[in-house]
């Protein structure tokens, strides 16, 4: 059974820090997302990364993914207080359309 | 472009009484997933559906239930409410060949008492 971990599970840092959140996988999968959550509300699409070396990047947000060993990072650079939220990585199994997620990391930027 | 739309967003109901959630997926969507987040367990999978069939299911008893339209919207039931099924309940929907990305709607939170 595919176990997605994320870490940490909480990260509270200053504006203009940078920080990165580990998403470790346990089975090969072809595709990995990451989500980002306001509270309250729904899951938000940042990135889908599809092959081992990919990176993806969107304003001060960088995804990175290392199918051999099996984890994903994502990158906050110069943290600013909009980018406070949860942040979920999710693992597709090869073959089916079931995402696992990881239990996401409550990120909140202290100005 | 239209996003994924849930119907109701709020939901409140007492134990022992059965709801149907809606997901209308973005036009060209074929795929819908649907998802229970709640505190305590996270964010889990029920089922997806493609084609009007169900293609997976996640480890939910019976109690829960969908299906597919031929115009791709989804709809979920769950029987017999109990209190633990109170959650934020969320479908996805995707093109399911050929593009991976997958978009979620801004959810049903349903309450039960």
């Amino acid at each position: 059974e595919l176990k997605v971990e994320q870490n940490p599970l909480f990260l509270s840092m200053q504006e203009g820090k940078n920080y990165t959140i580990y998403c470790n996988y346990s089975t090969t999968s072809d595709r990995l997302y990451w989500y980002r959550q306001d509270p309250g509300k729904s899951l938000e699409s940042l990135f889908v990364l599809l092959s081992n070396g990919a990176v993806k990047q969107e304003g001060r947000l960088m995804a990175s993914l290392d199918t051999k060993a099996r984890l994903s990072t994502l990158h906050i650079t110069a943290a600013v207080h909009d980018l406070s939220a949860t942040y979920f990585c999710a693992v597709v199994d090869f073959g089916n359309e079931k995402l696992t997620f990881g239990t996401g990391t409550r990120l909140t930027i202290i100005p | 472009k239209a996003g994924v739309t849930q119907t109701p967003r709020y939901l409140i109901k007492t134990r022992g009484q059965q709801v149907t959630l809606s997901c209308s997926p973005i036009s060209g969507h074929r795929s819908v997933s649907w998802y229970q987040q709640t505190p305590g367990q996270g964010l889990q999978f029920l089922f997806e559906y493609f084609s009007e069939t169900q293609r997976n299911k996640g480890n939910f008893p019976g109690r829960f239930s969908g299906r597919q339209f031929s115009n791709s919207r989804s709809e979920m039931n769950v029987s017999t409410l109990e209190l633990g099924d109170s959650a934020l309940y969320l479908c996805a929907s995707r093109f399911r060949s050929g593009r991976p990305e997958a978009f979620f709607g801004q959810g049903t939170r349903l309450t039960v008492v």
